[in-house]
């Protein structure tokens, strides 16, 4: 079975300033699909940037981007020039590739990150 | 606009009753799925659904049920049988292609609350 863990609980960044999230995770699976959901007080889930494990180069979406460490089952989101509209719980999340069905999302914890003025 | 609604946001019922958590799409995919999210924890997999008139169990399946009569609907009802129900509940759907990655999307939520 697939694990995920975060282990900052909370995290504050001052905004215009940069902050990484940590994720690490364990499977025994070659194919894989990370991601980073953010989850705003309004508790809607939004896919904030996605990473396929057999791409070698790091996703980026605008002021988010990840370091992914495969062999280190790493998976850590930066979020430059932090807004006040970043705060949030963020969630880290794994989903194994399977051919011909859908598959679940595993995710972490949680991080609540607050950007403060 | 294409999306998912979630009926009500916030529901309350007393101890021993069941309740049926209401899921409906618009966006005319195959798959859907019930997530639970509690205080502290990330989201857990109650059922999902592939396609219509079936379904699976995921990690957390019991003392819930689920039905899948519609393409575009996917109640779950929370039962008797479940000790600890309150809980914010998330839907989601996704398309499905088997050759490729299926992004899921995300309902608001129902906020269950047992007294």
């Amino acid at each position: 079975a697939q694990t995920v863990t975060q282990s900052q609980p909370e995290m504050s960044v001052q905004e215009a300033e940069t902050v990484t999230l940590s994720c690490t995770y364990d499977t025994s699976e070659s194919n894989y699909y990370l991601f980073w959901y953010k989850q705003p007080p309004s508790r809607q889930m939004i896919l904030v940037i996605r990473q396929e494990a057999y791409k070698q180069q790091n996703a980026t979406e605008n002021r988010f981007s990840v370091n992914f460490q495969k062999a280190a089952k790493s998976f850590s989101l930066k979020i430059s020039d932090s807004q006040l509209g970043d705060t949030a719980m963020y969630f880290c999340a794994f989903m194994k590739e399977q051919q011909g069905g859908s598959e679940k999302l595993v995710f972490g914890k949680g991080t609540k990150l607050t950007v403060n003025p | 606009d294409g999306g998912i609604t979630q009926s009500p946001k916030y529901l309350f019922r007393k101890e021993g009753q069941n309740v049926t958590l209401s899921c409906e799409q618009n966006l005319n995919h195959d798959a859907m799925y019930w997530y639970r999210q509690d205080p502290g924890q990330g989201l857990r997999l109650i059922y999902y659904s592939q396609i219509v008139n079936d379904f699976q169990k995921g990690d957390i399946a019991e003392g819930y049920s689920v039905s899948r009569e519609k393409k575009e609907s996917f109640p779950l009802t929370v039962t008797s049988a479940q000790k600890n129900p309150t809980a914010f509940y998330l839907c989601a759907s996704s398309p499905w292609s088997p050759t490729s990655y299926n992004e899921q999307f995300f309902g608001p939520g129902t906020r269950l609350t047992v007294l």
